[in-house]
């Protein structure tokens, strides 16, 4: 069964770009959660997407969106990027949704690198 | 709020020794809770879990278990190896209104030494 599947590995960008990363969740997963990993802040749960809909949503400004397609394939997107954006970016997908057996299998993750 | 405490690392070890690494948590309600290892360059892996108070979670010579007594979920190993060197990130789940969401503590990171 093959895992969480993001891509690119890595990016580099230039301030003030915008920036599309992609997550392909497990087979039959249909919770995909974003993450954000900087040294600094360490983990921060950006977004959780469910059957196509934004359920829940961590305190990072509008510059960061995502959408969550039929499949489950998500994206995430950030606009106008900023140094501060440079991080490694981790994407979740889960099978049991809400279930107290919930189990999150994370990706290697894209890191982007603002310059 | 909800939160995760993990000892500061670094933790340095020798090859084969005792390996505890702390962890305490803040949250309402009765959250599960996660250890995940990361390896360099790597994403997360699920090292072990436990749902509900008093479970043990144990996978590859780890355990670790659920007081809710002292609100911690510290991890141990009895042996550590070299290929054991990673960072270990303590985590506990979230779940309302059907979402969730994982909080994770800073991560421990863990070095053994042959």
């Amino acid at each position: 069964k093959a895992g969480v599947t993001q891509t690119p590995r890595y990016l580099i960008k230039t301030r003030g770009q915008q920036v599309t990363l992609s997550c392909s969740p497990i087979s039959g997963h249909r919770s995909v959660s974003w993450y954000q990993q900087t040294p600094g802040q360490g983990l921060q749960f950006l977004f959780e997407y469910f059957s196509e809909t934004q359920r829940n949503k961590g305190n990072f400004p509008g510059r960061f969106s995502g959408r969550q397609f039929s499949n489950s394939r998500s994206e995430m997107n950030v606009s106008t990027l900023e140094l501060g954006d440079s991080a490694l970016y981790l994407c979740a997908s889960s099978f049991n949704a809400g279930g107290p057996t919930t189990e999150a299998f994370f990706g290697q993750g894209t890191r982007l690198t603002v310059v | 709020g909800n939160s995760v405490t993990q000892m500061e690392g670094p933790v340095t070890l020798s090859e084969e020794a005792f390996l505890t690494i702390n962890c305490t948590y803040t949250a309402t309600g009765y959250p599960s809770l996660f250890w995940y290892v990361q390896y360099p360059g790597e994403g997360l892996q699920l090292l072990l879990k436990a749902t509900k108070a008093d479970d043990k979670g144990s996978n590859k010579g780890f355990e670790a278990t659920y007081r809710k007594e002292t609100t911690s979920f510290h991890l141990e190993k009895g042996s550590v190896q070299v290929s054991d060197s990673a960072v270990y990130f303590c985590a506990l789940l979230l779940r309302s209104g059907g979402y969730n969401k994982l909080i994770f503590g800073a991560g421990t990171r863990l070095a053994v030494h042959p």
